[in-house]
């Protein structure tokens, strides 16, 4: 079936530097893909939505200039978080949708971002 | 935009006993509703999903109920097991867009 590969799984960084995960899909092509956070003992939340080739769009509360979302090819998209802080700690997770299945939604295995 | 709530927030069952947990959306443009396990520390887990063309589905012990009518729809686990024991959460999708999760559910299965 259908595999999104996210990377890194997990990953513990320093306060004020940047953190890249990747969403790799790899048997289809991932047309648009969107972009949760989850804080500890909270449900997933929308964080953006990238279409291949466009601008993300973000949800109200989340910074584009910090959460810097790219999608620039069908099989990867790419969400940076810029100048991180202790509150930037979460679960992080995509998920690719592929148009040509019904309903086909993949999500990645997520990556729990750590800022100390 | 759509709205998922879900009930109870804790459920304590016994071993052998059937868990319900009750979603419900305010979306009727909304036409698959998935439903995630997720166990400490790891990702959320498919476990059964429904369309909005069918009113139940059945995956051995887990069934799904959709009332579209009433926009609500449950999960029911029937014979828990303690490996039952984790977080629940419902989700709502029209289909093109994105997921919207339900707060999610706590069971515990006591032995």
């Amino acid at each position: 079936g259908a595999v999104v590969s996210q990377h890194p799984s997990r990953v513990i960084c320093k306060s004020g530097t940047s953190v890249k995960i990747e969403c790799r899909s790899l048997d289809f092509q991932a047309t648009t893909m969107f972009w949760y956070r989850q804080f500890p003992k909270q449900s997933l939340m929308l964080m953006a939505t990238s279409n291949e080739g466009s601008k993300a769009t973000y949800e109200q509360g989340v910074e584009k200039d910090k959460f810097l979302i790219n999608h620039a090819s069908l099989t990867l998209s790419t969400l940076t978080v810029t100048s991180a802080h202790p509150e930037d700690s979460s679960f992080y997770i995509c998920s690719a949708m592929n148009r040509e299945v019904n309903y086909g939604y993949t999500f990645g295995s997520g990556t729990r971002l750590t800022v100390v | 935009g759509e709205n998922v709530e879900q009930h109870p927030s804790t459920l304590s069952v016994q071993e052998g006993d059937s868990a319900v947990i009750k979603c419900t959306y305010s979306d009727s443009a909304s036409n698959y509703f998935p439903w995630y396990k997720q166990e400490l520390g790891k990702r959320p887990q498919l476990i059964i999903d429904i369309r909005s063309n069918v009113g139940e589905k059945k995956d051995q012990r887990i069934a799904v109920t959709l009332n579209k009518t009433a926009k609500h729809f449950s999960l029911h686990i029937t014979e828990t097991q303690p490996e039952d024991s984790a977080v629940y959460f419902c989700a709502a999708v029209n289909y093109g867009q994105n997921f919207v999760f339900g707060p999610g559910t706590r069971l515990s299965v006591l032995p």
